[in-house]
């Protein structure tokens, strides 16, 4: 099964940087992904990883590193419209294609 | 950008009652999900759908779900008798293939309550 635990609550403010960190202890890894969800909506694609490394994506950019069953979401220069739930969402085995998701981090952005 | 698009967006249904989502998938994918999110909890897998047939499906998806894609464009969840705890928001998602890379795409959900 998978197991995957991301922080509950962030606060950060207008402008400024917040990383949000995800661990996982999976019995199989295929791509690791993180989405975005505003409440009342669908969660929306914001990147994946499967090589250990950064992938850089405008003002948000996702890490990765297998051995140590981490990854983190950096969002920089903070916008209001930002404030949302980021769910890291993981891939099984080889044979196992569906996403397995964490209960997400809900990040509120002040001015 | 295309998108998947479900209906009902809402629906309220009493328990007992027979009910069916429907979901029109990205038109050049092929593999199709169903997942669903209980308020306030995590976002949860129910089955996958390829090929005409169900390729995976979880403890959640037992006798009173089941899945069809009754024409070359939609893709529905039916729940034969509903329950209480059925309430959640039901997500149809899509990707073009299964390979490790291939993205997930979710539509705006349907929301059931089950009175």
């Amino acid at each position: 099964g998978q197991n995957i635990d991301q922080p509950t609550e962030m606060t950060a403010t207008e402008g400024a940087i917040v990383q949000i960190n995800c661990t996982y202890q999976t019995s199989g890894f295929n791509g690791l992904f993180w989405y975005q969800q505003h409440a009342g909506e669908a969660p929306t694609f914001l990147s994946y990883n499967v090589l250990d490394g950064l992938e850089e994506k405008g003002r948000f950019s996702s890490f990765l590193s297998r051995s140590k069953g981490y990854s983190y979401l950096l969002l920089k220069e903070l916008q209001m419209k930002d404030s949302a739930s980021y769910l890291c969402a993981v891939r099984g085995p080889l044979n196992d294609y569906k996403l397995s998701f964490g209960a997400g981090t809900t990040v509120t952005v002040r001015a | 950008e295309p998108e998947v698009t479900q209906t009902p967006s809402h629906q309220v249904t009493q328990m007992g009652q027979e009910v069916i989502l429907r979901c029109v998938p990205i038109s050049n994918h092929l593999y199709f999900y169903w997942y669903r999110q209980i308020l306030g909890q995590k976002v949860e897998f129910l089955v996958s759908f390829y090929n005409n047939e169900i390729s995976e499906k979880s403890e959640i998806f037992d006798d009173q779900f089941s899945v069809e894609r009754p024409d070359g464009s939609n893709f529905t969840l039916k729940i034969r008798s509903t329950k209480l705890e059925d309430s959640a928001m039901y997500f149809c998602a899509s990707s073009e293939a299964r390979g490790s890379g291939n993205t997930i795409y979710f539509g705006e959900g349907s929301w059931l309550t089950v009175v």
